[in-house]
């Protein structure tokens, strides 16, 4: 069945550290690969997606992903974290084949100033 | 362009009663999409509509169903509530073209926040 792993429920950082949030997942076939992310008190919005193509995709906010097809991975990191970057984090995988879009569990990430 | 429009914002309910959400997709996206979101556990996929029609369900039990218009709108219903059925339900609306056309991107609406006593 299609799966979705976040290793990293919960970071802490100071701003300017650098960012990596791991994101594994499961499923045979062709996927399209995306991040979301929640703001406090807002809706869920798309960071960055890969469909195809350069497995480094770069999103908004300076937030880049690689996609690795081999250890079935897209880690989305950030050179230099913000205050403003304090969020929860969704990774997502979907099907070519049912375009079903399943998420992780999330990883919520704090940055202090 | 409005965005995805899901009511009522809040509700509270007691356990065995039923519920019915309401979600207004974007103007011209034809799927709309429903998660459970708490916390811990992620977005958790229920279903998706695409013209009417459920096109991909989750491993969630009969209580809970859903239906789409021909206006694209969309309603689901979960009965018998119970207690683990608080949770924020959000909806999402995409174009939802098939396959390599699909753009895959979601967008959501800030969600029906679900109490059950």
């Amino acid at each position: 069945a299609q799966s979705v792993s976040q290793h990293n429920h919960h970071v802490i950082l100071s701003e300017a550290a650098s960012l990596e949030l791991g994101c594994n997942y499961s499923y045979g076939g062709t996927v399209n690969l995306f991040w979301y992310v929640q703001y406090p008190g807002q809706h869920l919005q798309l960071l960055l997606k890969y469909f195809s193509g350069d497995p480094l995709v770069k999103g908004i906010k300076g937030f880049e992903a690689e996609f690795i097809k081999s250890k079935f991975s897209f880690n989305l990191r950030k050179p230099s974290v913000q205050w403003s970057d304090t969020a929860e984090y969704f990774c997502a995988a979907q099907s070519y084949n049912t375009d079903k879009l399943i998420f992780g569990t999330g990883t919520r990430l704090q940055v202090f100033p | 362009k409005a965005g995805v429009t899901q009511t009522p914002r809040y509700l509270i309910k007691t356990r065995g009663q039923q519920v019915t959400l309401s979600c207004s997709p974007i103007s011209g996206h034809r799927s709309v999409s429903w998660y459970q979101q708490t916390p811990g556990q992620g977005l958790q996929f229920l279903f998706e509509y695409f013209s009417e029609t459920q096109r991909n369900k989750g491993n969630f039990p009969g209580r809970f169903s859903g239906r789409q218009f021909s206006n694209s709108r969309s309603e689901m219903n979960v009965s018998t509530l119970e207690l683990g059925d608080s949770a924020l339900y959000l909806c999402a609306s995409s174009l939802a073209a098939r396959g390599r056309q699909n753009t895959g991107e979601l967008f959501f609406g800030e969600g029906s926040r679900l109490t059950v006593l």
